[in-house]
């Protein structure tokens, strides 16, 4: 069974520029769950999402940044205008249900130059 | 608000040794507790969770940990460790009053495994 898979795993951007982020989750996990990791610190917690929905956001910046789970592929976590301080690992994770362990994808390392 | 506290950022022991990592947590709720390893550039493993139960749980890879709620600790230990235990080890809470496991994360303890 594939696991949570999270393209790419290492994206590069300059100021100004955009950034997409995708996570496929565990087959069968209608779940999903974004979490950013800025250099020596832990993982905190951005927006989580069901299908087509998003449940709770309170760890979204306010402006720049964007979560969307579509019915059908894989849900995209989208910066608009990225700054330096955007540099950070975004880990996606899938559960199967809302009170069930999280499975986290390998991540996406963003660079912001 | 809740928080988790890991004390010490680096923790070395030799191969063999016993390994404890420290871990606190601030809640008004009873939390569900969590340890998570990662491995340089890959994604978190859950290592185990406590939600209700017996207080003392086993994980993956020998290791266990105990909750103890009157010291709101969660400590992870294992009797002797491996060179392949170097990595970066996470503990978390999440309370179910928000409706789903809504994480919180420590800022993470690294282990160094030395021969």
């Amino acid at each position: 069974n594939a696991g949570v898979m999270q393209n790419p795993r290492h994206l590069v951007r300059r100021r100004g520029q955009e950034a997409r982020l995708r996570c496929s989750p565990v087959k069968g996990h209608s779940h999903v769950y974004w979490y950013r990791q800025l250099p020596e610190e832990g993982l905190k917690f951005m927006v989580y999402l069901q299908k087509e929905n998003i449940i709770d956001e309170s760890g979204m910046p306010k402006e720049r940044f964007s979560a969307e789970f579509p019915k059908e592929g894989p849900s995209i976590l989208r910066i608009q205008q990225v700054v330096r301080g955007d540099s950070a690992a975004y880990f996606c994770a899938s559960s199967p249900a809302s009170t069930e362990t999280q499975y986290f994808g390998p991540g996406t390392r963003l660079l912001v130059l | 608000a809740q928080s988790v506290t890991q004390l010490g950022s680096h923790v070395s022991v030799s191969e063999g040794a016993l390994v404890l990592l420290r871990c606190n947590y601030s809640s008004s709720v009873p939390p569900y507790l969590f340890w998570y390893v990662q491995y340089p550039n890959q994604g978190l493993q859950l290592l185990l969770k406590y939600t209700t139960g017996a207080t003392l749980v086993k994980g993956i890879n020998g290791f266990e940990a105990e909750f103890k709620k009157s010291e709101t600790s969660f400590h992870l230990t294992k009797p002797s460790a491996h060179m392949s235990d170097a990595a970066e080890y996470f503990c978390a809470v999440s309370f179910m009053n928000t409706g789903f496991q809504k994480l919180v994360f420590g800022t993470g303890t690294r282990l160094l495994v030395s021969p």
